[in-house]
């Protein structure tokens, strides 16, 4: 399984664009990559998913360079709310399953 | 539609003493997976079901962790007997299908073992 790198945390303030970086070199050709959110005592919740290029939804951006080896979440105009941990995965069939694996994650501040 | 739905939302016990704790899936939702999450390990994948039947629980840490599926509606992970490094949050999250499918989380339980 591929193993995902991402800054442990950044800090913005509200308004700004957010650029989150994963880098994930050993992506297979059947992986997907997937960005979850987790606040404090709440479980992780699903923010973006994508295979190559780019993919967009209400919540977020995501970008995918060809060679696929990093991915770039992207998250508009961030406000208080938006302070997290932010999880890039790549997942991953083990055995013909999916098997997700979650890093260290990235910690976001977004300060007034 | 009712997410996730775990029981109880914290406990708190005494080493050797026997926790369960409950989740009931999304309903529709052939997958499930507990996970635990610590400050030291982050969030472990400890095992997953699929159509109620385990599928790789590789990540169960010792034979005192037992997890069954009896139902499509419902799973319950067993710690026995209960230890101090056992303290974490244990969600438990759904899906459909197996591969790429998103996967909705569950509040968690907060366990504590004194």
């Amino acid at each position: 399984l591929a193993k995902t790198t991402q800054p442990i945390s950044m800090d913005s303030y509200e308004g700004q664009e957010v650029n989150i970086t994963c880098s994930h070199n050993n992506i297979a050709t059947n992986d997907y990559i997937t960005w979850y959110q987790q606040f404090p005592s709440q479980g992780p919740r699903f923010i973006i998913q994508g295979y190559k290029t780019k993919v967009t939804n209400e919540v977020a951006s995501l970008f995918i360079p060809a060679d696929r080896k990093s991915s770039t979440l992207s998250l508009p105009r961030v406000s208080l709310s938006d302070t997290a941990v932010y999880y890039c995965l790549v997942g991953g069939f083990s055995g013909g399953y999916n098997k997700l694996i979650f890093g260290a994650g990235t910690r976001l501040a977004v300060h007034p | 539609d009712a997410g996730v739905i775990q029981s109880p939302r914290h406990e708190v016990t005494e080493m050797g003493q026997e926790v369960t704790l409950r989740c009931k899936p999304i309903s529709g939702h052939n997958s499930l997976f507990w996970y635990r999450q610590t400050m030291m390990r982050g969030l472990e994948l400890l095992i997953y079901f699929n159509n109620n039947v385990p599928i790789d629980d590789s990540g169960m840490p010792e034979d005192r962790f037992s997890a069954k599926m009896p139902n499509a509606s419902f799973s319950t992970l067993k710690i026995q007997p209960s230890e101090p490094r056992d303290s974490a949050v244990y969600f438990c999250a759904s899906s459909v299908g197996t591969g790429k499918e998103t996967q909705y989380f569950g509040p968690g339980t907060r366990l504590l073992v004194l």
